[in-house]
């Protein structure tokens, strides 16, 4: 079973701070999807990263893809109140008993105080 | 599009009690996923299909969890007979080809008291 742990669990920082959110794996993933989920909804794709070392920017966030295709991060500049709510990675596995279905971490839940 | 739609919304019953969820997937989206959300196990994944027909129930947790979806704009998630320990966030999530972006429903509040 492919296990995908995503830190830190909790982050409450203050408007205008920067933070970085990590999501980790023993096994190479194929591709890795980013989610944000606000209270009361599902969750909704911000991005997915495919190839090794790859680099995307959404605005003030970036996300990076790790070189061995284990890992990866988010990192939000400057973040606003609007930015809070739960930050999900979820990777999938190439092939195997995995092969089209999605692995999701346990979440950040993001508090951005005015 | 309306997106992935899901009811109901909330749902309270007794322990005991059948649950029945349902949803309805994007138009055109081939793939069709049931998710189980709680703060203390995060979000898993009970069943998923392809084309109508379920590819991998592995995440469903007992017998008491049932899947079924009889065409590609309809699926059902029973829970027979309903537990406290069942009460969670149901969502049901389509896409289009495997380990594509996945688009989620609002979700069913299930509470089992």
């Amino acid at each position: 079973t492919q296990l995908l742990e995503q830190s830190p669990q909790f982050l409450s920082i203050q408007e205008g701070e920067n933070l970085t959110v990590y999501c980790n794996s023993s096994s190479v993933f194929s591709s890795l999807q980013w989610y944000r989920q606000e209270p009361g909804e599902g969750p909704v794709l911000l991005v997915t990263v495919v190839t090794g070392g790859e680099v995307k920017k959404l605005k003030r966030l970036t996300f990076q893809f790790g070189d061995a295709r284990k890992d990866s991060s988010l990192h939000i500049t400057a973040a606003q109140p609007g930015d809070t709510g739960l930050y999900l990675c979820a990777g999938a596995y190439a092939g195997g008993t995995s092969y089209g279905k999605l692995t999701f971490g346990q979440g950040t839940i993001l508090t951005v105080h005015p | 599009d309306a997106g992935v739609i899901q009811s109901p919304r909330h749902e309270v019953t007794e322990m005991g009690q059948e649950v029945t969820l349902r949803c309805k997937p994007i138009s055109g989206h081939d793939y069709l996923f049931w998710y189980r959300q709680t703060m203390m196990r995060g979000l898993e994944l009970l069943i998923y299909f392809n084309n109508n027909v379920p590819i991998d129930d592995s995440g469903m947790p007992e017998d008491r969890f049932s899947a079924k979806m009889p065409n590609a704009s309809f699926s059902t998630l029973k829970i027979q007979p309903s537990e406290p320990r069942d009460s969670a966030v149901y969502f049901c999530a389509s896409s289009w080809g495997p380990v594509q972006e996945q688009y989620f429903g609002p979700g069913t509040r299930l509470t089992v008291t």
